[in-house]
């Protein structure tokens, strides 16, 4: 089984300039997680989408950061625009019903300059 | 809110040590606890899942322990070894929430 793929593995961008990541999920898994991990911290739940549906996204800085997850499959995570302080590992994780414990991507690295 | 709390946050200890990782919650309406290792630069790796109905789970020479009652958990690794080294994260599901620890950083010295 393919696990959860995300790219790009790095990135480093400038303040103010705009940057997207990808997760492409584990095949059937009907929940995408996106969570920010700044170094030293444990990783936060950005949003939580079931499907299509956002489940949760009490914890995205709407203003800069969006999110989507067209056709219930792959989900891509904005940041329009960027701060130092969104210098982070962001992690893509997936799960089911059948499979509840998420499984989690490499994660992409960010680095705002 | 939940919040999780892991304590030491960092470790350092010799080869062949016992040693054992704590976690805190202050929500004790769970589903379950997991304990993840992450390698620098890599993604999370489950290694064990409490159930909350569960007291402990093992696999190989790890030991996780809960108690749902008092919002701890503990991770027993036995005779620690050099490729032990990396950061263990706990995190209790709650209601289609997933909410993680602080870590904790163990470097194993040979």
């Amino acid at each position: 089984e393919a696990g959860v793929a995300q790219s790009p593995r790095y990135k480093i961008i400038e303040k103010r300039q705009s940057v997207a990541f990808w997760c492409n999920p584990i095949s059937g898994h009907a929940t995408l997680y996106w969570y920010q991990q700044i170094l030293g911290q444990g990783p936060k739940l950005l949003i939580q989408f079931q499907n299509n549906g956002v489940v949760d996204d009490s914890q995205l800085p709407k203003d800069r950061f969006s999110a989507e997850r067209l056709k219930g499959v792959d989900s891509t995570l904005k940041i329009q625009p960027a701060k130092l302080e969104d210098s982070a590992v962001y992690l893509c994780a997936s799960s089911s019903r059948q499979v509840p414990t998420p499984t989690f991507g490499s994660g992409t690295r960010l680095t705002v300059v | 809110k939940q919040e999780v709390t892991q304590i030491p946050a960092a470790l350092s200890v010799p080869e062949g040590e016992n040693l054992v990782l704590n976690c805190s919650f202050t929500d004790s309406a769970i589903y379950n606890l997991q304990w993840f290792r992450q390698d620098p630069g890599k993604g999370l790796t489950s290694l064990l899942l409490i159930q909350s109905s569960q007291r402990e789970q093992t696999s190989g020479r790890l030991n996780a322990s809960l108690d749902k009652s008092s919002g701890r958990s503990t991770l027993y690794i036995a005779a620690s070894q050099p490729g032990d080294s990396a950061t263990y994260l706990c995190a209790v599901t709650g209601f289609q929430k997933l909410v993680f620890g602080t870590g904790t950083r163990l470097l194993v010295s040979p």
